[in-house]
């Protein structure tokens, strides 16, 4: 199993542009989520799904949409670009959203909007 | 307010000498607790979780975790350091059933 993989690793974005991250993953996990983490900051939870055709906000949602069309992939959206969303976006997924279960994470993806 | 403490930004041990990274808690209701590690220009790999049980919890390469509910601590321990688990270490604390709430994360550093 190639596990969560995300595309691109590397972006530079202008203010006021759009573009989606990808994430998809092949470990058949029902729940999928994606965080961001700011330079010396733990993780945010910025949208979770928790099965195809059914996603919910996070911590920080504000300029951001998701998808998920399929169980494999869960993209997320800029429409707007701002300079606060320059971060490092990381995708996980998991069997269940119950307590005790264990998130996977892709290797994430670096933005920097200008 | 949901929240996890790593108190110190940067730990520095030399190559065979014990580590502790440490983490606190401060959540409602008992929660499930994880430590994650992140290498440079990946993501996070699981380290191990503390669910319910024993109080002393081993998990990956070695580390284990001791759960204190007394004083809401879940340090990360490792006997005999490599200069191999340099690398950035995530507490986290999972008090419901959606969001994962990480700690600002301590950076290793293991001096050959």
């Amino acid at each position: 199993n190639a596990g969560v993989t995300q595309t691109p690793k590397f972006r530079i974005l202008k203010i006021g542009q759009s573009m989606t991250l990808q994430c998809t993953q092949d470990m058949n996990h029902n729940y999928m989520y994606w965080y961001r983490q700011d330079p010396g900051m733990g993780l945010k939870l910025i949208y979770y799904s928790v099965g195809a055709g059914i996603t919910d906000k996070g911590e920080v949602p504000n300029g951001y949409n998701v998808s998920r069309s399929t169980t494999e992939d869960f993209p997320l959206r800029l429409e707007l670009a701002a300079p606060s969303q320059t971060s490092v976006y990381f995708c996980a997924s998991s069997v269940g959203l119950a307590d005790r279960d264990t998130q996977y994470f892709g290797p994430g993806t670096r933005l920097t909007v200008l | 307010a949901q929240s996890v403490a790593q108190p110190e930004d940067q730990v520095n041990v030399a190559e065979g000498n014990p580590l502790t990274v440490k983490c606190t808690y401060s959540v409602s209701g008992n929660p499930y607790l994880f430590w994650y590690v992140q290498y440079p220009n990946r993501g996070l790999q699981f380290l191990l979780k503390y669910i319910t049980g024993d109080n002393l919890v081993k998990g990956s390469y070695g580390f284990e975790a001791e759960f204190n509910k007394s004083q809401t601590s879940f340090h990360l321990k490792k006997p005999s350091a490599l200069v191999s688990d340099s690398a950035l270490y995530f507490c986290a604390v999972k008090p419901g059933a959606n969001n994962l709430f990480f700690g600002t994360g301590t950076r290793l550093t293991v001096i050959p």
